[in-house]
């Protein structure tokens, strides 16, 4: 089993609609978990940090399960800039190897 | 501007030749990597580098030889290149160590095509 793994999609949805990944990872000893977020032909950029309680940005919501093992993101009203694909974290110790996941592409269309 | 700069952008090469990629950041990280992301836009990390310290080396042919003079700066040597090699390379930086909350902060990237 792959340490971090994603619906690779592509999620095609309308402008406005609220849309959610999953992101599994393999290693309970995880602790550290982040989204990043890449545009075609950019680099990954942090998009935000996964806490434990859940928390929110904007029109996004980070959430944590430890129990079953993932990390979901969900994005409310979407917009044509949300275009992207989005890529996971999970971390075990401080220098852990940082291991994206394989990214979930995210189409928004009009 | 405050980023991590890496060049060239492109690089096109043959088969056979050696080429270098040079990172700088000017974040005041501690920390840099090399990545590598493939057709299949898997991204992959290859070397760390904490304090000019190497402390991941990940399962990387060594015609790889990453070099950081100082904590600002790593650079990627790739001798006898290979047409796998081509992919894109992403250096990035973080503040201390990423299991800590500390986010990477990517280069734009190299784009390198092998022929």
């Amino acid at each position: 089993r792959k340490e971090v793994e994603q619906d690779p999609g592509p999620f095609n949805v309308p402008e406005g609609a609220t849309v959610a990944f999953n992101c599994t990872y393999s290693n309970s000893a995880s602790q550290s978990f982040f989204w990043y977020r890449q545009d075609c032909r950019k680099e990954p950029k942090l998009l935000m940090s996964v806490y434990s309680s859940g928390n929110e940005d904007g029109r996004f919501t980070a959430q944590l399960n430890r129990a079953s093992q993932y990390i979901s993101l969900l994005i409310r009203d979407s917009k044509l800039s949300d275009s992207a694909t989005y890529l996971c974290v999970a971390l075990k110790t401080s220098y852990d190897k940082v291991i994206f996941g394989p990214g979930t592409s995210l189409s928004v269309i009009p | 501007d405050t980023a991590v700069s890496q060049t060239p952008k492109y690089l096109v090469t043959q088969m056979g030749n050696d080429k270098s990629i040079k990172c700088e950041q000017n974040l005041g990280h501690d920390t840099m990597y090399w990545y590598k992301q493939d057709s299949k836009k898997f991204l992959k990390i290859m070397f760390s580098y904490n304090n000019k310290e190497l402390i991941i080396n990940e399962t990387v042919p060594n015609r790889f030889s990453p070099k950081s003079p100082d904590k600002a700066h790593l650079n990627l040597h790739i001798n006898s290149l290979e047409l796998g090699d081509s992919a894109v390379y992403f250096c990035a930086s973080s503040l201390g160590s990423t299991g800590l909350g500390s986010p990477l902060h990517f280069g734009n990237g190299t784009r390198l095509t092998v022929t």
